[in-house]
């Protein structure tokens, strides 16, 4: 079974530029996570889709991140315009599970972006 | 806020030895999970606990959900050195059951 994949690995941009990360999650699984973890840091969830709608965004800083999933099974993020703080590994992960509280997530490599 | 803590920060123990790590919340918990993070991988979950007083082992892994829903421990016996990497406890504070909080995490050396 492939697992969550992620692109790109590495993205490095300059302060003030956009950038957009990409996900496809296992396939069947119904809800998609986007998580930032900073270094030396646990992940910090910033987004939540069931399918095609958004769950939880309650700690997306909307005024500069946006994320999509599109016909329920891929998903994007974006930022624009990055700041220096945003430098941070942005996990995704995908559950097949509709119970939050039974849920076990499966995480991609993630993409490392680095803000200079 | 809620918070979860994890120590020791950082363990640097030798093959063979056995390792303990715990995890401590400011509010009680529905829900512990603990997971292993690989470097440049994303984590992977290990034990997955749901009740007060439970105690898994998976493997050479053991954990137990604490009496008082507040704490966690996570256990690895006769460590090897693949058993290199971060440990991340994780949970679900009460009222937030679509929001995994993750703890700050117990890094581990292996040495030969």
């Amino acid at each position: 079974e492939a697992g969550v994949a992620q692109s790109p690995r590495y993205k490095i941009i300059e302060k003030r530029q956009s950038v957009a990360f990409w996900c496809n999650p296992i396939s069947g699984h119904a809800t998609l996570y986007w998580y930032q973890q900073i270094l030396g840091q646990g992940p910090k969830l910033l987004i939540q889709f069931q399918n095609n709608g958004v769950v939880d965004d309650s700690q997306l800083p909307k005024d500069r991140f946006s994320a999509e999933r599109l016909k329920g099974v891929d998903s994007t993020l974006k930022i624009q315009p990055a700041k220096l703080e945003d430098s941070a590994v942005y996990l995704c992960a995908s559950s097949p599970h509709r119970q939050a509280t039974n849920e076990k997530l499966f995480f991609g490599s993630g993409t490392q972006l680095s803000v200079l | 806020g809620q918070q979860l803590n994890q120590s020791p920060q950082s363990m640097f123990i030798q093959e063979g030895e056995d390792v303990s790590m715990n995890c401590t919340s400011s509010s009680i918990f529905n829900t512990w999970l603990w997971y292993k993070q690989d470097p440049g991988e994303g984590p992977v979950l290990l034990i997955a606990l749901y009740k007060a007083g439970e105690l898994t082992s998976n493997g050479r892994l053991t954990a137990q959900f604490g009496i008082t829903r507040k704490d966690s421990f996570l256990n690895i016996s006769a460590s090897i050195p693949s058993d290199v990497g971060i440990y991340f406890c994780a949970g679900h504070f009460p009222g937030t059951a679509s929001k995994l909080t993750f703890g700050t995490g117990t890094r581990l050396q292996v040495t030969l």
